[in-house]
């Protein structure tokens, strides 16, 4: 199975700030990545596909990059709506696998 | 408006069974893959099983194989989670999710529904 390992499990940080979270595959998955937002008690938001396009209605501040074994997560501006928890997810095998987890917390 | 809508979660005792549903409206069900993701408490998001369009075509996870059987019913817009000799491990919130293929991101989720597996 593809391991998926997401850095770091916790960021501090404030609004305004730039952040980035990596995500690593243990194996290539071409560009078959997903970045999810999830907020407490709530079912998670799709971001991000084929590592770089945006979802529809997601604002532009939130970009992907990245293919074969690793790939970031960038906001520009981080905004209060934005503290969360970020998942990437890899869909180059029907053996989907999640990364743990970032929780962007509020410095 | 799109929607997927969990049902069927609750506490059952290890060795049990549940059956979880999901209703799917707002959009054209047969042509998407489905898939349930379950999430045990304070931890982060697993992959359970998925199927294709048609049903035809269905992957589990190692951790249920064999003791989970996902299926649909085209007709009425439904996926099923038949779940056999659970686990106390097997305590989650259970997210059904869909994707416009197997190859794509699960861009349609429900609100989950929770099963505790405790005595």
């Amino acid at each position: 199975d593809i391991q998926m390992t997401q850095s770091p499990s916790t960021l501090s940080a404030s609004v305004g700030d730039r952040v980035t979270i990596t995500c690593r595959a243990s194996q290539s998955i071409s560009r078959w990545l997903a970045w999810y937002q999830q907020k407490p008690g709530k079912a998670p938001k799709v971001l991000i596909y084929e590592a770089s396009t945006l979802e529809t209605g997601v604002p532009s501040r939130f970009s992907g990059s990245g293919s074969g074994t690793e790939f970031t997560l960038t906001i520009s501006s981080l905004q209060p709506d934005d503290f969360a928890t970020y998942y990437c997810q890899q869909y180059n095998s029907y053996l989907y696998t999640f990364g743990q987890g970032t929780k962007l917390e509020i410095k | 408006e799109v929607q997927l809508l969990e049902s069927g979660g609750g506490l059952v005792q290890p060795g049990g069974s549940l059956r979880l549903s999901c209703a799917a409206s707002g959009f054209t069900f047969s042509s998407y893959a489905m898939s349930w993701v379950r999430q045990a408490p304070g931890k982060g998001l697993g992959w359970v099983s998925s199927v294709s369009g048609s049903g035809g075509s269905t992957y589990y996870a190692d951790s249920v194989r064999g003791r989970f059987t996902i299926s649909r019913d085209n007709s009425k817009n439904t996926l099923l989670l038949q779940m056999n000799s659970l686990r106390a491990e097997d305590t989650a919130v259970y997210y059904c999710a869909a994707a416009a293929s197997l190859t794509d991101a699960f861009d349609i989720w429900g609100q989950g529904t929770m099963v505790t597996v405790s005595s």
